[in-house]
Formats: structure tokens, sequence, C-alpha cells
């Protein structure tokens, strides 16, 4: 099986614009979670969709929104960047169930100047 | 509220050494799931493995064992005869074992670098 895809795997971007990213789940995989990974916060949990519905969601602004697919893909939207939000940006998918392992992709790295 | 501290930032070690990551959580949870995870340079997060709470037998797995304990709520992860493939950072990670708000709390990482 194909493992997590994400695209673009980098991105520059000026403060102030927006930015959507993408990711793919593994095949037959129902939740999609995104995580930000950050030298001074770690990994943090933003949001994670199931079932084109979000189910849970961290503790980030409201700039930051994402939204899935009837196919499971799902993609991030960060709204008026901000210097702070340079971050690897790290997707997860799981078979659906709270009890399944999340395996993730290989990020995309987002660089805000 | 969930934690896990991984309180060895770096570690470095001469190959073919052992090594031992340390990772201690905190949880009220009475059933949970524990995980590590690989990142090596390229960014991406690998599965490594994972333990139920109920289930606190240490697993092998070629080079690499787990010491679950709940007394002490620790676990670590040993690397025998570690290689330079092993360096990467490795992330222990907490999560509740119920349904609805799941997601992984992740430690700060422990930075290994192995020198040939």
């Amino acid at each position: 099986k194909a493992g997590v895809t994400q695209t673009p795997r980098y991105l520059i971007k000026t403060r102030g614009q927006q930015v959507t990213l993408s990711c793919s789940p593994i095949s037959g995989h129902r939740s999609v979670s995104w995580y930000q990974q950050t030298p001074g916060q770690g990994l943090q949990f933003l949001f994670e969709y199931f079932s084109e519905t979000q189910r849970n969601k961290g503790n980030f602004p409201g700039r930051f929104s994402g939204r899935q697919f009837s196919n499971s893909r799902s993609e991030m939207n960060v709204s008026t960047l901000e210097l702070g939000d340079s971050a690897l940006y790290l997707c997860a998918s799981r078979g659906g169930t709270w009890a399944d392992t999340q395996y993730f992709g290989p990020g995309t790295r987002l660089t805000v100047l | 509220a969930q934690k896990v501290t991984q309180a060895q930032t770096e570690i470095s070690v001469v190959e073919k050494e052992d090594v031992t990551l340390d990772c201690v959580y905190e949880t009220r949870d009475t059933t949970y799931y524990l995980f590590w995870y690989k990142q090596p340079p390229s960014g991406e997060l690998v599965f490594l493995i994972r333990r139920n709470s109920f289930d606190e037998q240490n697993e092998i797995s070629g080079r690499y064992s787990w010491n679950f304990q709940k007394s002490t709520s620790s676990f670590n992860f040993t690397i025998t005869a570690s290689q330079v493939v092993d360096s990467a950072v490795y992330f222990c990670a907490l999560s509740e074992a119920r349904p609805g708000n799941t997601p992984l709390v992740f430690g700060k990482g422990t930075r290994l670098s192995v020198i040939a």
C-alpha cells in the first residue's frame, strides 16, 4: 500500500498570505489528522477529520482550518500567515476507529517570510 | 491532562554501543496507548511500536526493545548495537484509549546521533 502523501513538500509565503496544504491518506483509511511541528513547541495537534466531519480540534486560532473530501483526502488552510506559522505540517491517517494507529506523511515545510 | 517527558534532549553514541531512550508519561486515564515514532532527517514520522496500557509485556523487534513499566509510568526504548542509520529524532507519544478526543500527545523528542 502507498503511504500518506502530502503536497507540496515545501512552501515559501509572505506574511498576510494564505496557504493550502493537501494530504492523501493511506488507501482505505478514513481519518486524517494534522499536526504542527516547530522547534519551540514541538509536535502539536491541529485537528482530525473523519468522514468529512471535524472530529477533534486542538488549541489553534481560527486562521487554521481544514476540510475532508468524500475520498478521504484532506486539505488544511492557514489564512493571514504570521511568521510564527513557519513549521513542518504533518498529516497522519488511520483506519477510522479511535483505536487505530496513526501513520504519518513526509510533511509540508512552510516558511513564512 | 496528559503529558509526555523525554528528559534526554540529545544523545551521542559510537556505533555498536547500546542506547536507551527514556520516556515518562502522565495521564489520569486507566486505559491508554503508548507509541514510539522515529523522525529521520527527511521529516516523516515513522511508526515503531504501540503498547496498550493493560499489556505490560516487554517487546523485542530485532535490535529494538521496549520496556513498559506502569508502576513508574515509563516506556523506555533500547537500541542494541546501534548503527549510523539509527541516527534520528525519536518521539514518545500517548493517546487516550476511548472514543472521541484521542489525538497523540508527544514528548519533545530525543535526538540520537550514532557516530561511525
